[in-house]
């Protein structure tokens, strides 16, 4: 198994609603990260995990909530959010945060496309 | 900060043809290199990525790119294009905080 699942695959939601975003992989990676990826823009880093602790928060404002489980499980808790938060919101994970090794390389999702009305 | 920078934003080629995307990085900090590809509707993958040794870096699907330390470049390159190679294309670097930092990314569209 070398996915990375992301669920749900399409969200829309109110300013008001609370929501979660889900990732999982199976692939015993102690790295796990959130993209955020506007429209025709490249990925821009949010959060990543390391051994299951917040190692980077890329002063994401609090209504994006991340949570780390276990190993295997990533979600970001969404929470008020802003029209302008639409986006697709991309997990990735990794052997280690380093992906020093040559056939180290960063796993992406598909994806979650979220809207905010 | 480190960065990298992707001056084409849009491509336009036909079946065949010879693809060059450039690719360049700021000086400073370690320097370690990867191009992904974005298919429509798709996720990201790594088509290749240089961290130390040969400067030619070969990847999946018939791709390669140059390390060239002199130029501050990183080009993805492959000899002959098809129309399923139609995709968004990413540079990125790894910074000193193991982030993967992409550049604005290159829409490169075949045309059978």
């Amino acid at each position: 198994d070398t996915e990375v699942t992301q669920t749900p695959k399409h969200l829309v939601m109110g300013m008001t609603n609370k929501k979660s975003l889900k990732c999982e992989q199976h692939m015993g990676h102690r790295a796990m990260y959130w993209y955020k990826q506007k429209a025709k823009k490249p990925p821009e880093l949010m959060f990543v995990y390391s051994y299951e602790k917040l190692s980077i928060n890329e002063s994401v404002p609090s209504r994006f909530s991340p949570e780390c489980p276990n190993s295997s499980l990533l979600n970001l808790h969404l929470h008020a959010l802003q029209p302008e938060d639409s986006a697709l919101y991309l997990c990735a994970s990794s052997q280690d945060r380093g992906l020093f090794t040559t056939n180290e390389k960063l796993f992406f999702g598909s994806g979650t496309q979220l809207s905010v009305l | 900060a480190q960065s990298v920078s992707q001056h084409n934003h849009h491509v336009i080629l036909s079946e065949a043809a010879s693809l060059e995307l450039g690719c360049n990085y700021s000086y400073g900090g370690t320097v370690n290199l990867f191009w992904y590809v974005q298919y429509p509707g798709q996720h990201l993958q790594l088509l290749l990525k240089y961290f130390s040794g040969d400067p030619l870096v070969k990847g999946i699907k018939g791709f390669e790119a140059e390390f060239i330390k002199s130029k501050f470049s990183f080009n993805l390159r492959k000899p002959s294009v098809q129309w399923s190679d139609t995709a968004e294309y990413f540079c990125a670097r790894m910074d000193s905080s193991y982030k993967l930092i992409f550049g604005s990314g290159t829409r490169l569209l075949v045309r059978p």
